[in-house]
């Protein structure tokens, strides 16, 4: 599966949407892309996945450049609770997941 | 409710001694996987099993054991092989085989071996 480059950490203001980015240049045609978020000391937790298409869900949306060598994951409204290590993952499905260093999202009250 | 549970919470363990970190899943789910992390890094895959009584090697398997004998558990073994076994340790399921379906994870035994 195709690497993804993340920036090492990013900051928001609390109420302010937030955009974490994420490229992935060498992305193939049947990767998916993934987004998993780590509370601090606690397990990931699966935000959201796309293919093509931009996707909604109660969490978050994800917005796929038409190229699909980037994406970027949407929280409309950060709050505090949303300050956590976020993974951008590239899977076809063929291999287990393999989760990167992600990008550390702090909120300011 | 359904989840992934991880037992115990903190563990802690003299050099040379074998450790069983449990993980258990009421969620139906046929895939079980374990990964570690260390301070500041990603998750690196150890095991994982997709079907009950069938299991493969991830990324760092060395010094690792795991048995699925029941669909709902799958029992971690770090042996005094394992060099390194102070870590975080994430257990996590997923509802089919494969590797598109979410992955639901537990919160984590943390080992601390001295």
């Amino acid at each position: 599966d195709a690497k993804t480059t993340q920036p090492n950490s990013m900051e928001s203001n609390e109420e302010e949407p937030v955009h974490l980015p994420c490229n992935h240049s060498t992305i193939s045609g049947t990767d998916y892309i993934h987004w998993y978020r780590q509370l601090p000391s606690q397990g990931p937790e699966y935000v959201i996945h796309g293919l093509t298409s931009n996707v909604n869900n109660r969490m978050a949306s994800l917005a796929i450049a038409e190229d699909r060598k980037s994406s970027t994951l949407i929280l409309h409204r950060a709050t505090l609770r949303d300050a956590a290590v976020y993974y951008c993952i590239l899977n076809s499905g063929n291999t287990p997941l393999v989760f990167g260093k992600g990008t550390r999202l702090s909120v300011i009250a | 409710d359904g989840g992934i549970t991880q037992s115990p919470k903190y563990l802690f363990r003299k050099e040379g001694q074998n450790v069983t970190l449990s993980c258990e899943q009421n969620l139906n789910h046929d895939a079980m996987y374990w990964y570690r992390q260390d301070p500041g890094q990603g998750l690196r895959l150890i095991y994982y099993s997709q079907i009950v009584n069938d299991f493969q090697k991830g990324d760092i398997a060395e010094g690792y054991s795991v048995s699925r004998e029941k669909k709902e558990s799958f029992p971690l073994t770090v042996t005094s092989a394992q060099k390194n076994p102070t870590a975080f340790y994430l257990c996590a399921s997923s509802i089919e085989p494969g590797f598109l379906s979410p992955l639901h994870f537990g919160n984590g035994t943390r080992l601390t071996v001295t």
